[in-house]
């Protein structure tokens, strides 16, 4: 079946450094891809997607591209702040006759450091 | 901003016990999923309905696991007979509507579950 494969964490970096959190999956079709975060005590929330490949998703200085020819979704941030410390789970969608299916990474942990 | 809720935010229980944990989706949104991550692990899918049916479940959505939406607005999963590893965060999420489309699911903020 279709997999979601994430860096291992946790991440640690200082402030304002650049993030890179990488993600690859392996799917039959072409999925859309997500990036998911979850803050401490909260539950998920979508940061950014991309529906097919070569787009590129942004939301908060965030940036995703879907790399159909290296099955990549890697994210990136030029200039962390403490405040997005938090889980962030790469996931894409496999398309079904009714609604989709998220296939989750397993998650992994950012730390940023004042 | 509309969201999906659920209730409880923590839920403890002795195995055996059923328990329902509940959820409303945002309101003009047609299909409803449940999802579980066990502390640690990934987030699985458990679940989606539409049309007051099932449309696919996971492997680990067995016999004691059953998911309803009782009026409309309300989507319940419910667990009969709870057991030690059924202990998880469960989350419910809501997509509008597009049939066979990729579309963003919401998800709410999870229920914790504990099963002593």
């Amino acid at each position: 079946g279709d997999s979601v494969t994430q860096m291992e964490g946790p991440v640690t970096l200082s402030e304002e450094a650049f993030l890179t959190i990488n993600c690859t999956y392996t799917a039959t079709g072409y999925p859309s891809l997500f990036w998911y975060v979850q803050y401490p005590g909260e539950g998920l929330q979508l940061l950014l997607k991309a529906t097919k490949a070569d787009d590129k998703g942004s939301n908060k200085g965030f940036e995703a591209t879907y790399r159909k020819e290296t099955t990549s979704f890697h994210l990136e941030k030029g200039s962390v702040q403490v405040s997005d410390s938090a889980v962030y789970f790469c996931a894409l969608s496999e398309r079904r006759e009714y609604g989709n299916k998220l296939v989750f990474g397993a998650g992994t942990i950012l730390r940023v450091k004042s | 901003e509309p969201e999906v809720t659920q209730t409880p935010s923590h839920q403890v229980t002795q195995m055996g016990q059923e328990v329902i944990l509940r959820c409303v989706p945002i309101s003009n949104h047609l299909y409803f999923y449940w999802y579980r991550q066990i502390l640690g692990q990934k987030v699985e899918f458990l679940v989606s309905f539409y049309n007051n049916e099932i449309s696919e479940k996971s492997e680990i959505f067995d016999d004691q696991f059953s998911v309803e939406r009782p009026d409309g607005s309300n989507f319940t999963l419910k667990i009969r007979s709870t057991k030690l590893e059924d202990s998880a965060m469960y989350f419910c999420a809501s997509s509008p509507g597009l049939a066979g489309s990729q579309e963003t699911q919401y998800f709410g903020p999870g229920t914790r579950l504990l099963v002593l």
